[in-house]
């Protein structure tokens, strides 16, 4: 069974700091990792998707990182703002589960100015 | 651009009551989701699609049914409401891995009270 684990599970930082939120997951045959925002009180948005193939996306101020042999993953915000507080979920689909995501429990960063 | 959209936002329940939720989606993808998320748990799935007319048992099935009759919409029954069913629940849709990609999209969820 696919476990998903992420630390820290709360972050609190001044804005300006880089950041760097980890991903862990037990089985590394995953077909990809995907990596979710959600606001208080809303649905989950898409922030990026890494496939199994790749090592690294990027989007703007995020990066986020892929090492299947550890099973790990890092998301990294560059220069944090206010804007960027949220809770940060990441999510895996094995490959033998088509299309299955497997959540671990989330970051809850809080940006202060 | 509606996306993945989910009626009702809120419900409250009473215990022993039925309702469904809807779920649909205009993107056109074979995979559709169901997931509850309790406070400070990661979302547990509960029933998915991989096309209409198919239909399987997530990690959390009990108390719950689906049906898939179109690729659009997948609601989601819940027949005899219990307190331990006071979640918010979010519907997702994806494409398959042989469709190209598996990037999923998910509703704003609703938010639903059983007392």
């Amino acid at each position: 069974k696919q476990e998903v684990t992420q630390i820290p599970a709360a972050l609190s930082v001044p804005e300006g700091e880089n950041l760097v939120l980890n991903c862990s997951f037990t089985d590394s045959a995953i077909y990809n990792l995907q990596w979710f925002r959600q606001d208080p009180g809303k649905g989950l948005t898409s922030l990026l998707l890494i496939q199994s193939s790749q090592r690294e996306q990027t989007s703007g101020r995020l990066n986020a990182s892929l090492d299947k042999s550890s099973g790990r993953s890092t998301l990294y915000i560059a220069a944090s703002q206010p804007g960027d507080s949220a809770t940060y979920l990441c999510a895996v689909i094995r490959g033998s589960t088509l299309g299955r995501l497997y959540f671990g429990r989330g970051t809850q960063l809080t940006v202060w100015p | 651009n509606a996306g993945v959209t989910q009626t009702p936002k809120f419900r409250i329940l009473k215990i022993g009551q039925s309702m469904t939720l809807q779920c649909t989606q205009d993107m056109n993808h074979n995979y559709m989701y169901w997931y509850r998320q309790d406070p400070g748990m990661g979302l547990k799935l509960i029933y998915y699609s991989v096309g209409a007319g198919i239909t399987d048992k997530g990690e959390v099935p009990n108390g719950y049914n689906v049906s898939r009759s179109t690729t659009e919409d997948f609601p989601l029954r819940l027949e005899l409401a219990a307190p331990s069913q006071t979640s918010v629940y979010f519907c997702a849709s994806s494409y398959s891995i042989s469709l190209g990609g598996t990037e999923a999209f998910f509703g704003q969820g609703t938010r639903l009270t059983v007392v």
